[in-house]
């Protein structure tokens, strides 16, 4: 049963903190997306690679915001520091290149920014 | 900027009967629009697609129709079914893989 994981599921951290999310795309992905969801802006693109290159990281801040693929099997999205208004579900998913936009999604990591 | 909109945060629909959700977008250059369904604590789901050279596509209960001139597209479920209740995500996608989301529409089916 191929899926995307992600892991932390849950994060509750204090500002300032250092946090790592990380995804594990579906085998044989070439294409991964970073989404964060909130209430006022829905889902919002914050960065995405093919083969493991980062193709459009403009909606992440870039101060604080990095994503990065270490390898084919591990993608990985870190905020440092972490502040307040970083709190939300992000989403990891995968796909296909030129597949038409159909995207696996995982669970989500649900962070609280004290 | 707000390249797909939905403009409906929120819509109720009695069991049975059609259910409407709509989506505005501003880019010509996409190439295909998709909907997506998304239930609490999980991961939103694909549902279905359209390529921006059709103007319709039909896959059981659900059809999404495109009108390119008005750059608006609708997702139709037919009969709605109280499973149906979720958020439901337009999504617009260019050539270089990129997909982009609106804001969402909760869709309640009442019995």
């Amino acid at each position: 049963d191929a899926r995307v994981t992600q892991t932390p599921r849950h994060k509750v951290t204090e500002m300032g903190q250092e946090v790592t999310m990380r995804c594990q795309p579906i085998l044989g992905h070439n294409t991964v997306f970073w989404y964060r969801q909130t209430m006022m802006q829905g889902l919002e693109l914050l960065a995405y690679f093919r083969n493991r290159a980062p193709l459009d990281d403009s909606g992440m801040p870039k101060d604080r915001f990095s994503a990065e693929m270490p390898d084919a099997t591990l993608a990985t999205l870190k905020i440092q520091p972490s502040e307040p208004r970083d709190s939300a579900v992000y989403f990891c998913a995968s796909g296909l290149a030129g597949n038409t936009g159909e995207l696996f999604f995982g669970e989500g990591s649900r962070l609280t920014v004290l | 900027d707000q390249q797909v909109k939905q403009n409906s945060p929120s819509l109720s629909v009695q069991e049975g009967r059609i259910s409407i959700l709509n989506c505005d977008y501003t880019n010509s250059m996409f190439d295909y629009f998709l909907w997506y369904k998304k239930y609490p604590a999980e991961g939103p789901t694909f549902l279905i697609s359209i390529s921006s050279i059709k103007d319709k596509n039909e896959d059981g209960r659900f059809t999404v129709f495109l009108n390119k001139s008005a750059k608006h597209l609708s997702l139709h479920i037919v009969p709605s079914q109280p499973g149906d209740s979720a958020v439901y995500f337009c999504a617009a996608t260019w050539r270089d893989d990129k997909i982009i989301f609106g804001k969402g529409t909760r869709l309640h089916i009442l019995p």
